[in-house]
């Protein structure tokens, strides 16, 4: 495996579900991001970890929980979602030297909660 | 809180023809980034723009930045259908200093080439 990639590709669940979205990237890199990619607002960022430690979360309701164990994997675990969670989530890591902040996409999650 | 705004949001244009795409901020940043998605895909990296005049050149595209109008444009030169995507800037101003950046994105262009 090369780049970032996300399991799985599609998930549909209901409002009651629990499940989590994963994140692994093969790039060494040491900053994690997960985005919202919903139709009709821009691309939003939802939580920031560098090594390991999260460093910021713009506002996310709790029922969205993230998760970085380790510098190569992240964790979206979500619960009692609402309808209008139903997004393309996408994760994306970068390294501070060398790539000048450049943040690389997986190829995202989407999502639909009935 | 930073705004970020790019025009047109979609454009249809003819091969062969020119265009520019705009990006403006609204709060002082010198770390510029676009992007490009094609429909059901994730984002690809297109170009890093980091000072002031910056300019750089992929193929049949350009993009530069202008930190003191606070403006970035992406020129498409003679068009080809390849090109058809939606092309996101988006603005960092939070450098954390330790490796974590936060981008700020527009809603993006989606941009049809039509033969």
């Amino acid at each position: 495996e090369t780049g970032v990639t996300q399991t799985p590709r599609h998930l549909v669940m209901g409002m009651t579900n629990k499940k989590s979205l994963k994140c692994e990237q093969h790039l060494g890199h040491n900053a994690m991001y997960w985005y919202k990619q919903s139709a009709k607002k821009p691309l939003e960022l939802m939580f920031v970890y560098n090594f390991k430690e999260q460093t910021e979360n713009n506002s996310v309701p709790s029922r969205f929980s993230p998760e970085c164990p380790n510098s190569s994997h992240l964790f979206l675990h979500l619960h009692t979602l609402q309808p209008e969670d139903s997004a393309l989530y996408l994760c994306a890591s970068s390294q501070a030297q060398g790539t000048a902040g450049t943040q690389y996409f997986g190829p995202g999650t989407r999502l639909l909660v009935l | 809180e930073l705004k970020v705004e790019q025009n047109p949001l979609f454009l249809s244009m003819q091969e062969g023809k020119n265009y520019t795409i705009y990006c403006n901020y609204s709060t002082t940043s010198d770390r510029l980034y676009w992007y490009r998605q094609d429909p059901g895909k994730s984002l690809e990296s297109l170009f890093v723009l980091l000072s002031n005049g910056a300019v750089k050149q992929e193929g049949r595209l350009m993009a530069s930045l202008d930190t003191k109008a606070r403006l970035s444009t992406l020129h498409i030169t003679a068009a080809v259908h390849d090109l058809s995507a939606t092309y996101f800037c988006a603005v960092d101003i939070s450098y954390s200093g330790a490796g974590s950046y936060q981008l700020t994105f527009g809603k993006g262009t989606k941009l049809s080439v039509i033969p």
